[in-house]
């Protein structure tokens, strides 16, 4: 089993329109949890950290669910500039104990249309 | 301008050619990683370094080689031996810690003909 898993998508949504997607994870002593975002042939971005207490920036929400060991992003308002891969991260232990490694999932696409 | 520069950002090369890919960081940060990403997947770990003088293999090192002489560079080579090098490579550093933030380079797409 993977140690990240997100749909892979696409969601095809339209302009305004609240879109959501999910991230399981496999151990539970993942410590920290990320949403970058990723546009066609660039380099990831960090988006937002997500928090236990849940956290917003503007018209993004991250979720933190530690007993169902899943992260969610939801986006209210979607803009056509959205339209990008949304990659979920989880810091996990490496497998000598001394560092934590991040580990990616495959990425949600998203496509955002008039 | 503090960052992480990759360079290349297209290189091609025949196969059977070793080719190395740089990296260079100037943001004073401890840990740096290497990522493979093919079209419509997720970053795959290839090596990564949390300190000068030491790296350990990531998920596919296999056919690749890292070192790290200097905190600000870690350089990879992509051997031979690789079996299917056409890809987007990306290097990424970070601080050290459980909450610790990674910052990527731009990727350098190589093409193996």
């Amino acid at each position: 089993r993977k140690e990240v898993e997100q749909d892979p998508g696409p969601f095809n949504v339209p302009e305004g329109a609240t879109v959501a997607f999910n991230c399981t994870y496999s151990n539970s002593a993942s410590q920290s949890f990320f949403w970058y975002r990723q546009d066609c042939r660039k380099e990831p971005k960090l988006l937002m950290s997500v928090y236990s207490s849940g956290n917003e920036d503007g018209r993004f929400t991250a979720q933190l669910n530690r007993a169902s060991q899943y992260i969610s992003l939801l986006i209210r308002d979607s803009k056509l500039s959205d339209s990008a891969t949304y990659l979920c991260v989880v810091n996990l232990l490496g497998e000598s104990g001394g560092s934590y490694i991040p580990t990616f999932g495959r990425g949600t696409s998203l496509i955002v249309h008039p | 301008d503090g960052g992480i520069t990759q360079s290349p950002k297209y290189l091609f090369r025949k196969e059977g050619q070793n080719v190395t890919l740089s990296c260079e960081q100037n943001l004073n940060h401890d840990a740096m990683y290497w990522y493979r990403q093919d079209p419509g997947q997720g970053l795959r770990l290839i090596y990564y370094s949390q300190i000068v003088n030491d790296f350990q293999k990531g998920d596919i090192a296999e056919g690749y080689s890292v070192s790290r002489e200097k905190k600000e560079s870690f350089p990879l080579t992509v051997t031979s031996a690789q079996k299917n090098p056409t890809a987007f490579y990306l290097c990424a550093s970070s601080i050290q810690g459980a909450s610790s933030v990674q910052y990527f380079g731009p990727g350098t797409r190589l093409t193996v003909t």
